[in-house]
């Protein structure tokens, strides 16, 4: 059984404030890290896929980087809005599974004003 | 580009009803997912279609749901008779299944269903 971990499970920041979360993935057979982004009664986004070792990505003031080797990657959110205010979930993917998303139970953050 | 939509957004049944739910996924794209998202928990993954083909259905329970994907485009899922527990967020999502996504996965809005 394949487990994804994220911490903290939730997260209540100041506008203003930059908050980072972390991801922990099996790192045998990876194939890819997606990160998506599940706002109350909104479809899920995807924000990020992260496939090599040293990867990092950025979109706004959302970033991401990935460790394969160790198998880990942390989100970051600089500056948070209260518009930022939503479930951020990871899932890799790995060969031989199909490459289908294994699911963290990700991180609920909370921007207050 | 049209997004996946789903419908209905919700529904309230009593135990023991039947409910089905539509998908149309996003132009194109070959592969079809309906997860179930259960209050605090991550999407767990029902079916996987390739096309109408199905890929993966470990996680359904079949005595009571069923999924069908005609033509490799719409897809229904059905659940006959419900339970309260599955009471749940039912997403659709559409992939391309294409090496430069690495099969990043776009999702409909989702059915939230009470079975009551």
């Amino acid at each position: 059984i394949l487990n994804v971990e994220q911490s903290p499970q939730s997260l209540h920041v100041q506008e203003g404030d930059s908050t980072n979360f972390t991801c922990s993935f099996p790192s045998s057979n990876f194939y890819a890290l997606h990160w998506y982004r599940w706002e109350t009664a909104k479809s899920p986004e995807a924000l990020f896929v992260m496939t090599l070792n040293g990867d990092e990505k950025k979109k706004g003031r959302i970033s991401a980087t990935l460790n394969t080797k160790e198998g880990y990657s942390y989100l970051y959110i600089k500056g948070s809005q209260p518009e930022d205010s939503a479930t951020y979930l990871c899932a890799p993917t790995y060969a031989g599974n199909n490459r289908k998303l294994i699911w963290g139970l990700g991180t609920s953050l909370a921007v207050n004003p | 580009e049209a997004g996946v939509a789903q419908s209905p957004r919700y529904k309230i049944i009593e135990k023991r009803q039947s409910v089905a739910f539509w998908c149309n996924p996003i132009s194109g794209h070959a592969t079809l997912y309906w997860y179930q998202q259960i209050l605090g928990q991550g999407p767990k993954l029902l079916i996987q279609f390739q096309n109408n083909g199905v890929v993966d259905d470990s996680q359904l329970p079949k005595d009571r749901f069923s999924a069908e994907r005609l033509k490799g485009v719409d897809s229904t899922l059905k659940i006959q008779p419900a339970k309260l527990e599955d009471s749940a967020v039912y997403l659709c999502a559409s992939s391309p299944r294409d090496y430069t996504t690495r099969d990043t996965q776009y999702f409909g809005p989702g059915t939230r269903l009470t079975v009551l």
